[in-house]
């Protein structure tokens, strides 16, 4: 059975740097094809997706986020990192991490999510 | 980037009708659109991959259909559990850049 659980402040202050851990079981990034990734979604609203990263290391951005978000793994510890610079209110969200796999980008099975909210 | 629209925003239909919803993408996706459900307060769930392809366990009341930028999720039978936000993202792009669409509500009526 594959599991995530997001991790992290629930409370930044506007020009910080945000920084998201997912810990994860029942698959291992080492696998060939796997990959796991970052989405959000603002209260009310839809979800956007973030960030991929696969087992190979092979690392993908949103186009509108990238200068913004750095995304890595710690095979060792089952864990993936995200990092968001120059947080903004606008940033408010539940983010969520999800498991993914190569050329087919869906996300299944999901976190939970963790509400983040960016606020002096 | 390709946009998907999703329609209607909110749908109202009784328990036990069928509910039809509708995903459009702005350019061709070819089968490459999941479809997930979320539930107030819950990550979302995959529901259908390949456009058709219903992910494991979900029921079979459940059916998408569509290609290339007309899409379409079914359920046949509304059941209680079934009212929630569903919506449609497309992976077409190489290297990947998955986009969602704006979600459908489905409400009781």
């Amino acid at each position: 059975q594959i599991t995530l659980k997001e991790s992290g402040p629930t409370l930044v202050k506007p020009t910080q740097t945000l920084t998201l851990t997912c810990t994860f079981s029942g698959f291992s990034l080492s696998t060939s094809g796997v990959g796991v990734g970052w989405i959000r979604q603002p209260p009310g609203k839809a979800l956007e997706w973030l960030a991929l990263i696969y087992w190979d290391d092979d690392k993908r951005y949103s186009p509108s986020l990238k200068s913004r978000l750095t995304i890595t793994k710690d095979t060792s510890k089952n864990q993936v990192v995200l990092t968001m610079t120059n947080m903004d209110p606008v940033d408010t969200a539940t983010y969520y991490c999800a498991h993914s796999q190569w050329l087919v980008p869906w996300f299944d099975p999901w976190g939970q999510g963790t509400l983040v909210t960016v606020s002096s | 980037e390709i946009v998907m629209t999703q329609s209607p925003a909110t749908l109202s239909v009784s328990p036990g009708e069928r509910a039809t919803l509708s995903c459009r993408a702005s350019q061709s996706v070819s089968s490459n659109l999941a479809w997930y459900q979320q539930k107030p307060g819950q990550a979302p769930r995959l529901l259908i991959y390949g456009a058709s392809t219903r992910a494991t366990g979900i029921p079979a009341r459940f059916s998408g259909s569509g290609s290339g930028t007309e899409f379409t999720l079914t359920i046949s039978s509304l059941q209680s559990e079934d009212f929630a936000v569903y919506y449609c993202q497309q992976y077409n792009n190489w290297p990947p850049r998955p986009t969602f669409g704006g979600g459908t509500k489905v409400e009781i009526k």
